[in-house]
C-alpha cells in the first residue's frame, strides 16, 4: 500500500528567503507525482505534475523534483513571498484511473 | 468554463440523517473523483469513476455511495450520517488518455469542497 509522507507538518521562513518542501512515498512503482497549493477553506490548486519518466518540472519559481528510485520528490520555491503562504501537498499516482494518494501537506508561513 | 463546483458549501447533519453532495464539471473530463480532508490530513479517496455508467471504491467507501450518469455530474450521497463523516469533501475530475504505455493523464482540477458537520 502506498503511503506519501511531508515533513515538516509546518515551516516558517522570512521573505526571500529560497526554500525546500520534502514529500517521500513508499512505493516507486507510481505515474506520476503532483504537488497542489491549498489556501485556507479553499480547494486544491495544481501546481506541478512530474510524470514517472521525467526528473523534474519548473515552474515561475517553482521547481519539482522526482527520485523514483529513492522514493522522494522535492518541491523547491526560489525568492519566497508572503503570497505563497498556504498548505502544499504532494500525492502520488499510482497510474491506471489516477487514485491519488496524498501526504498530510506542509503548511508554510512567509513571514514579511 | 465554471471548472467543477460543489454544493452545497456547508451542510449540518443531524445523525441518522441523509443527503447528497453535487458535483459538477464542464471540461468533459472523464475521470472524476471524490475526496475527504480530515483536519490537519491529507485527502483521501472515497470512490472515482472513469466514466458515464462505472464506478469504483477508493481506499474510504464505506457509508457512502456514488452515481454517474452523465459525463458532467458525479453525486456522492450519504445514506445514515455519522459523527466520523464530519469532514470536508472535494471533488475532482481529470482527462486520461489511455496509451500503448499505459496511459497518461492530466492533472487533477478541484471543486471548491464541501463542508460537511455531523452532529
Amino acid at each position: 500500500k502506498q503511503e506519501v509522507t511531508q515533513i515538516p507538518a509546518a515551516l516558517s521562513v522570512p521573505e526571500g528567503e529560497n526554500l525546500v518542501l520534502n514529500c517521500s512515498f513508499t512505493d516507486s512503482a507510481i505515474y506520476n507525482l503532483q504537488w497542489f497549493r491549498q489556501d485556507p477553506g479553499k480547494g486544491l490548486t495544481s501546481l506541478l505534475l512530474i510524470q514517472s519518466s521525467q526528473r523534474e518540472q519548473t515552474s515561475g519559481r517553482l521547481n519539482a523534483s522526482l527520485d523514483k528510485s529513492s522514493g522522494r520528490s522535492t518541491l523547491y520555491i526560489a525568492a519566497s513571498q508572503p503570497g505563497d503562504s498556504a498548505t502544499y501537498l504532494c500525492a502520488a499516482g499510482p497510474g491506471g484511473a489516477q487514485k491519488l494518494v496524498f501526504g498530510q501537506g506542509t503548511r508554510l508561513t512567509i513571514n514579511p | 468554463n465554471a471548472g467543477v463546483t460543489q454544493t452545497p458549501k456547508f451542510r449540518i447533519l443531524k445523525i441518522g440523517q441523509s443527503m447528497t453532495l453535487q458535483c459538477t464539471q464542464d471540461m468533459n473530463h472523464n475521470y472524476m473523483y471524490w475526496y475527504r480532508q480530515d483536519p490537519g490530513m491529507g485527502l483521501k479517496l472515497i470512490y472515482y469513476s472513469v466514466g458515464a455508467g462505472i464506478t469504483d471504491k477508493g481506499e474510504v467507501p464505506n457509508g457512502y455511495n456514488v452515481s454517474r450518469s452523465t459525463t458532467e455530474d458525479f453525486p456522492l450521497r450519504l445514506e445514515l450520517a455519522a459523527p466520523s463523516q464530519t469532514s470536508v469533501y472535494f471533488c475532482a475530475s481529470s482527462y486520461f488518455i489511455r496509451s500503448e504505455s499505459g496511459g497518461a493523464s492530466e492533472t487533477q482540477y478541484f471543486g471548491p469542497g464541501t463542508r460537511l458537520l455531523v452532529l
